[in-house]
């Protein structure tokens, strides 16, 4: 079974841009939650995402955003980017809320 | 919010067993205990989960006590593969933390 696929891999925008990142799930899984990772503050919950609903919501300002679709797919999309955006982006899918989730390789976003 | 405290890092031999404790004082009745391996630029890895007592599969075991305030991954054997920095994660949805993790250095 093929794992969870995100892109791009890696992405350079400038302060003020928007950028919009994708992620496959694990074929089957309908839960999607979406991660941010900085060498400050580790890792972070951004959202989760089940049957094309937002679950489940972390404490980040209303400039991340994101949305699953009828295959599951999910998409996030960060508006006004400052240069605290710059980090790494992890997508996770799991065959149901709350409980294991297997993670993709990363979007590396970088803000200049 | 489960909080979850961790050792910032841990030494170990080849072949020796691991073990990695967890703290989670607020931890609530129907959060779940996850662990995780992160190696550098790579997603974390699931490792095990359990809710009490002792859970085992083919890479590590996991023990809870009764109060289920700490929890601790053992990993029987290490080699050098095991170099990575482990994850104890508690709590479902907007509570989802990750703690800092512990950076475990295998050493030949």
């Amino acid at each position: 079974k093929a794992g969870v696929t995100q892109t791009p891999r890696y992405l350079i925008k400038t302060r003020g841009q928007q950028v919009t990142l994708s992620c496959s799930p694990i074929s089957g899984h309908r839960s999607v939650s979406w991660y941010q990772q900085t060498p400050g503050q580790g890792l972070q919950f951004l959202f989760e995402y089940f049957s094309e609903t937002q679950r489940n919501k972390g404490n980040f300002p209303g400039r991340f955003s994101g949305r699953q679709f009828s295959n599951s797919r999910s998409e996030m999309n960060v508006s006004t980017l400052e240069l605290g955006d710059s980090a790494l982006y992890l997508c996770a899918s799991s065959p149901r809320m709350e409980r294991e989730q297997y993670f993709g390789p990363g979007t590396r976003l970088t803000v200049t | 919010l489960a909080k979850t405290t961790q050792p910032i890092s841990m030494d170990s031999y080849e072949g020796q067993e691991v073990n990695i404790t967890c703290s989670h004082n607020n931890i609530a009745t129907n959060d779940y205990i996850t662990w995780y391996q992160q190696f550098p630029s790579q997603g974390p890895r699931f490792i095990i989960q359990g809710y009490k007592t002792k859970v085992t599969n083919e890479v590590a075991s996991l023990f809870i006590p009764a109060d289920r305030k700490s929890s601790t991954l053992s990993l029987p054997r290490v080699s050098l593969s095991d170099t990575a920095v482990y994850y104890c994660l508690v709590g479902v949805g907007e509570k989802l933390t990750f703690g800092t993790g512990t950076r475990l250095t295998i050493i030949p």
